[in-house]
């Protein structure tokens, strides 16, 4: 496949419980991005890698959150002891890195289809 | 399928200029709309989150309006500036199957600020 996938589609867990959700970018594509909708609410910016490194950590909502990736390839975003509000859609998105004389920047992101996660 | 299209790819405005972004989605049956900030080596920012049942949303120099029966918003930038620079991205989150929902983005409009 061509784009972004996740996995899983969805996961019901029960409140407490660690969940442990899966992004494969294209590849290719060196900057990952995670990201989280809640209903009725936009899109929250969670976490970007640039390659295997996290330079913005800024939107993790909490230290229950983390997220790893390795080889500059797959991503797991990992939330531990997961609470009610934490049921969400959590999307994934990759793109290129541009390189020019104005510095580094990124190109359009493409985003997978998400993961529902919903805790009881 | 929802489709959403944004109008122009890319706009250069010279510093002090008004100007407004175009975004149009196919399915009038949405949730809410989203105005996002995207900017290099950086996720997206949230500008202005308008729920379906609102005509428009004002936050300092920005102002989105809605048109759902029309399918169409727009992002009214007031006395830009170079520090406005940046893609400008539209989503729209609407029903579909059995009680699940999408996001769906615009591909996006680059404004470019010039001093």
């Amino acid at each position: 496949g061509a784009g972004v996938s996740q996995s899983p589609s969805n996961k019901v867990t029960e409140k407490g419980k660690d969940v442990e959700l899966r992004c494969d970018p294209i590849s290719g594509h060196t900057a990952l991005y995670w990201y989280r909708q809640s209903l009725g609410q936009g899109l929250e910016f969670l976490i970007y890698f640039q390659g295997n490194s996290a330079p913005d950590k800024s939107g993790l909502p909490s230290d229950r959150f983390s997220a790893e990736r390795t080889g500059g390839s797959v991503s797991t975003l990992t939330i531990q002891r997961t609470q009610q509000e934490d049921s969400a859609v959590y999307l994934c998105a990759s793109s290129r890195t541009l390189r020019g004389r104005g510095g580094v920047s990124t190109d359009t992101q493409y985003f997978g289809p998400g993961t529902r996660l919903t805790v009881l | 399928k929802q489709e959403v299209t944004q109008i122009p790819a890319a706009l250069s405005v010279p510093e002090g200029e008004n100007l407004v972004l175009n975004c149009s989605f196919t399915d009038s049956a949405i949730y809410n709309l989203q105005w996002f900030r995207q900017d290099p080596g950086k996720g997206l920012t949230s500008l202005l989150l308008i729920q379906s049942s609102q005509r428009e949303q004002t936050s300092g120099r920005l102002n989105a309006s809605l048109d759902k029966s029309s399918g169409r918003s727009t992002l009214y930038i007031a006395a830009s500036q170079p520090g406005d620079s940046a893609t400008y991205l539209c989503a729209v989150v609407s029903r579909s199957g059995a009680g699940s929902y999408q996001l769906t983005f615009g591909k996006g409009t680059k404004l470019s600020v010039i001093p």
